[in-house]
């Protein structure tokens, strides 16, 4: 079965530092993979997503993701951490095997200090 | 323009109380989605519908029944419910139900069953 796995429920960074959170899935199909932001009290937000081609992928707010297949991998970084970029990160995978069902990892929790 | 909206925002109720969560997307979409965020933030997808069509049920109890009038709109409605009910519920839409179009979250409804 489809699993998504984020190493990390809380990630704790300075402001200026790099943010890296990681994402493992497991999928015996060609995945596509989704990063989801959600900030306090409002829904997800895509901030990006791999379907096809290129294996790294730019999004919103300077956020951007590697697609490596051989370590079924999708880890999500951006090079200096903002205040604004506290929220809660979620890693998703959606396959054929899956029939394409959205299976979202436990999520991670982005502090950022000043 | 708010671009997936739900109603109501908070909702507080009695266990076997019945009630209903509404939601509506301007976006064009062809597909709608249910899920659950527990206590612990882990989202779980429950129902899709494709253009008025449920073509995702998950193991869901019977008591949560959802109601697709149109393309636009799809509601939950709750039967006797339960403390473990407790929980974010929300809304999303896609373009279609390939795996690979993004889905959009609406705000969430907050449910607490006391």
């Amino acid at each position: 079965a489809q699993s998504v796995t984020q190493l990390g429920s809380h990630v704790s960074v300075s402001e200026g530092a790099l943010v890296l959170l990681r994402c493992n899935y497991s999928s015996s199909v060609p995945p596509y993979l989704f990063w989801y932001v959600q900030y306090p009290n409002q829904g997800l937000q895509l901030l990006l997503k791999y379907t096809t081609g290129a294996t790294l992928v730019k999004g919103i707010n300077g956020f951007e993701a590697e697609f490596k297949k051989s370590e079924t991998s999708f880890h999500l970084t951006k090079p200096s951490a903002h205040m604004s970029d506290a929220a809660e990160y979620f890693c998703a995978v959606s396959d054929m095997d899956s029939s394409y069902k959205l299976i979202f990892g436990s999520g991670t929790r982005l502090l950022v200090r000043p | 323009d708010t671009a997936v909206s739900q109603t109501p925002k908070y909702l507080v109720t009695q266990m076997g109380n019945d009630k209903s969560i509404k939601c509506e997307q301007n976006l064009g979409h062809d597909t709608m989605y249910w899920y659950k965020q527990d206590s612990k933030k882990f989202l779980k997808i429950m129902f899709s519908y494709n253009n008025k069509e449920l073509i995702i049920n998950e193991t869901v109890p019977n008591r949560f029944s959802p109601k697709s009038p149109d393309k636009a709109h799809l509601n939950l409605h709750i039967n006797s419910l339960e403390l473990g009910d407790s929980a974010v519920y929300f809304c999303a839409s896609s373009l279609g139900p390939a795996g690979s179009d993004t889905q959009y979250f609406g705000p969430g409804t907050r449910l607490t069953v006391l």
